[in-house]
This record gives structure tokens, sequence and C-alpha cells, in this order.
């Protein structure tokens, strides 16, 4: 995850509220960035992804917005539930690398 | 629903032991990952394979060594195990190089 900063590391958020995550990357020629969600003593799993090509996507209370200018996408979780507690990473990939670099992650705790 | 299996939960071996940890996945993916996960520092990509016989390092491939002569089945072998090996091991595998990586349930290993 060298070349993936997630902020802020823990965020507590009142459930109902919304949370963002923001990660920065430095490579330019990245093109894929997906975020997936671990919940505790669970594996990680894929919640959503976006390409360079795309400002945002949305997938019913997720949504994922990139900057490719400022190098930062961000998760936005709305209408918070005790279900979204969990630890969140993003990564990035570029063509070419065959890798995705992960960030260390983000531990959000939904308070009810 | 994709399946991948990693034959052990938890795991304790004792420092220069060989050690083998297997991974399985039933949905005919091309690419197979394995990553460690320590706290505070996410997922590290240890090796990575996308076709039979064929492997190429990650970023933290000191110390392992890895064998995919099946199609559905990937292996991560440690040499000679040592205490800075004690982690929780990740395996993925996915059909789209990098991309959408389904996550098996991992391995804690304990070496001691």
């Amino acid at each position: 995850g060298e070349n993936v900063e997630q902020h802020p590391s823990t965020l507590s958020v009142q459930e109902g509220d919304s949370a963002v995550i923001k990660c920065t990357y430095s490579d330019s020629a990245s093109n894929y960035f997906p975020w997936y969600k671990q919940e505790l003593g669970k594996r990680p799993q894929l919640i959503i992804d976006i390409r360079s090509n795309v400002g945002e996507k949305k997938d019913q209370r997720i949504a994922v917005t990139l900057n490719k200018t400022a190098k930062h996408f961000s998760l936005h979780i709305t209408e918070t539930q005790p279900e979204d507690s969990a630890v969140y990473f993003c990564a990035e990939g570029a063509y070419g690398n065959n890798r995705l670099a992960f960030g260390k992650g983000n531990q959000v705790v939904v308070i009810p | 629903d994709v399946k991948v299996t990693q034959s052990s939960r938890y795991l304790v071996k004792r420092t220069g032991e060989k050690v083998f940890l297997e991974c399985v996945q039933d949905m005919d993916h091309e690419n197979m990952f394995w990553y460690r996960q320590d706290p505070g520092l996410g997922l590290r990509l240890i090796y990575f394979s996308y076709d039979v016989k064929m492997k190429e390092k990650g970023d933290i491939p000191e110390g392992y060594s890895v064998s995919r002569e099946k199609k559905e089945r990937f292996s991560l072998i440690l040499e000679s195990a040592s205490t800075n090996q004690t982690s929780m091991y990740l395996c993925a595998s996915s059909t789209t190089g990098y991309e959408k990586l389904f996550f098996g349930s991992g391995t804690q290993l304990s070496v001691l």
C-alpha cells in the first residue's frame, strides 16, 4: 500500500449519518479503483469499483467518486447502518502492472 | 457463487519448518493471488499467477515460493518458517486480471 494512502484511519459515525473515506494515489497511470469491505473475522469482499474514464458510480447506499486531477477517490456511504461497521480497503491498479496496491484500511464504526 | 477455499483456518508451526498453505477455487479462474494481512499494514501481495505453471513475484516475495500445477489450486510455501511470517494469509482469485478479486477466508499462521 505504499502507493495508496487512506484517510482517516478510523471513522465513527452515528447510525443514519453519512460516512466518507478518501484515498490518494500517486501513479498517474492508475486506471482501476476498487473498494473492499472486511467485516470482523471475515474475508474482504468487493463492494464497488470504478475505472478512470468514469467520475462517479453508485450502488444503492454506496458510491465512489474519482478525481483524476487530484489523484484521489472516495467511498461514500449514506444512511449508515450497524452492518456497515467494518474495515474498508481501497486499492488501485494500472494497466501493465498486473497487480493491485491496497491501502492500509479504514475502520468505520457505526454507533447505534 | 465463487468459492475460494483455504485448507486451514488456523495453523501453528515451529521456526524452521516447511509450511504449505493451500488454496482451491471452483470457478475456473485464470488468476490467483496470495496476500498477507497484518494489522496497520493492509494487504500486501506476495505472489500471483495468471496461468498454470506461471508465477510472478509480488511486493514481498522474500521467504516464500508458490506452486500452480493445476488451474484451480495455488499453493504458498514457506521454505523455512520464521517468526516474522506469523500473519493472516489470504488467497484470492479472479477471472479478469487483478479486478474483482474473490478472497478465501484466510489462514492465520503462527510461527513459534
